[in-house]
């Protein structure tokens, strides 16, 4: 089965700081590719997902870039501002298979 | 609108004592339907995931069953709650295609 391998665990950066958070998954075969936001006590948030078949994909701060030939994709956020500060959550599934998940990024973003 | 409601939030219940948490979906038809729990460790562990009324998938052996009496209904039970089943439990669904969404999550405490 798929497994996703996510780092850094934790990463602290300055506001208005970049930071990115990286995956790696195992499955040639996956195909979609979330990221969620789970702020303390709330269920994730989905905040932008990619598809194998485009490289990257923005939504303001926020990007994803995808290379399928080395199994990897990775959040970028831009001028990180405090309410950046969450868990952040990869995942990949192949084709309407369940997701799995990597194991969250604690991202603190001091004032 | 599509959304899911999941109660209760917030749960304390002693050892040996039962568990119903109940989760509703709306604004959609036979979506799939899921249960994570998440422990302190912040990763996302899938228990059960459910395709149609009565089909029920088990991801891990544990103290806990599913049921989906209705097709938008997903309940998630224990007979005796151990200590370990301490955790916060998200119900999630997938509409169509392989996004999940889910609900806002229920704290379960047993003492």
């Amino acid at each position: 089965g798929e497994n996703v391998e996510q780092h850094p665990s934790t990463l602290s950066v300055q506001e208005g700081d970049s930071a990115v958070i990286k995956c790696t998954y195992s499955d040639s075969a996956s195909n979609y590719f979330p990221w969620y936001k789970q702020e303390l006590g709330k269920g994730p948030q989905l905040i932008i997902d990619i598809r194998s078949n485009v490289g990257e994909k923005k939504d303001q701060r926020i990007a994803v870039t995808l290379n399928k030939t080395a199994k990897h994709f990775s959040l970028h956020i831009t001028e990180t501002q405090p309410e950046d500060s969450a868990v952040y959550f990869c995942a990949a599934s192949p084709r309407y298979s369940t997701l799995t998940f990597g194991k969250g990024t604690m991202l603190l973003v001091s004032p | 609108s599509q959304t899911i409601h999941q109660w209760p939030a917030t749960l304390v219940q002693p050892v040996g004592s039962p568990l119903s948490l109940e989760c509703t979906v709306e604004g959609t038809s036979n979506p799939n339907l899921y249960w994570y729990r998440q422990a302190a460790g912040r990763g996302l562990q899938l228990l059960f995931y459910s395709v149609g009324i009565g089909q029920i998938s088990s991801e891990v052996p544990q103290n806990l069953s599913a049921s989906r009496p209705q097709d938008r209904q997903f309940i998630l039970s224990s007979k005796k709650l151990l200590l370990s089943d301490s955790g916060f439990y998200l119900c999630a669904w997938r509409p169509a295609g392989n996004t999940i969404y889910f609900g806002e999550g229920s704290w379960l405490t047993v003492v």
